[in-house]
């Protein structure tokens, strides 16, 4: 079974660029996440989808990020205009369960904005 | 609030030891599940164990074995005999019942010595 797996997996960019992230989850798996890891801190939850329906968006930083999942198969994570601090890894995970279901992670997407 | 401490930023052993990662959280719900999740250098967050809050009772997998106590409000890890594969940074994590994101700690660096 093939795992999670993040697209590209590593991306530098200008600041005030556009980069779109790609997570395809395991198949079957109508729960999908986005969490982000900036450098030296903690890994943190950005949002939740359940099928193509976003269930919880409160961990989202601001209106540059926009998350998508039509379909309710893989999902993009766009940051328009790209700001140096969101710099960092992001992750996508999915899960058959809602939590506290066991999240399978992906290996994440290391973004560099310059 | 949630919150997930782990003091250990960085440790080194010689392989074969044992080694122990600690984990402290915080949370106000008398519901809640913990875990541990290893980052090997290739990336991908691994899942190692889930515990919910009504069990405390120790658990062993092999050369892993996972110390829960209320009491303290800690989940720590401890690796015997410790080899060079187990070299990797292991997060501990706390979810609270019918939420969705995970909270992460900041991670321990372990690194074991041949």
């Amino acid at each position: 079974e093939a795992g999670v797996t993040q697209f590209p997996s590593h991306s530098v960019i200008e600041k005030g660029q556009t980069v779109t992230l790609r997570c395809d989850p395991i198949s079957g798996h109508d729960n999908l996440y986005w969490y982000r890891r900036v450098m030296g801190k903690e890994i943190k939850f950005l949002l939740h989808f359940v099928k193509e329906s976003k269930q919880d968006e409160s961990g989202m930083p601001n209106n540059r990020f926009l998350a998508e999942r039509t379909g309710g198969t893989y999902s993009t994570l766009k940051v328009q205009p790209a700001e140096l601090e969101d710099s960092g890894v992001y992750f996508c995970a999915s899960s058959v369960f809602r939590p506290p279901g066991e999240q399978y992670f992906g290996p994440g997407t290391r973004l560099t904005v310059t | 609030a949630q919150k997930v401490t782990q003091a250990q930023t960085e440790i080194s052993v010689v392989e074969k030891e044992d080694v122990t990662l600690d984990c402290v959280y915080e949370t106000r719900d008398t519901t809640y599940y913990l875990f541990w999740y290893k980052q090997p250098p290739s990336g991908e967050l691994v899942f190692l164990i889930r515990r919910n809050s009504f069990d405390e009772q120790n658990e062993i997998s092999g050369r892993y074995s996972w110390n829960f106590q209320k009491s303290t409000s800690s989940f720590n890890f401890t690796i015997t005999a410790s080899q060079v594969v187990d070299s990797a940074v292991y997060f501990c994590a706390l979810s609270e019942a019918g939420d969705d994101k995970i909270i992460f700690g900041k991670g321990t660096r372990l690194h074991i010595l041949p």
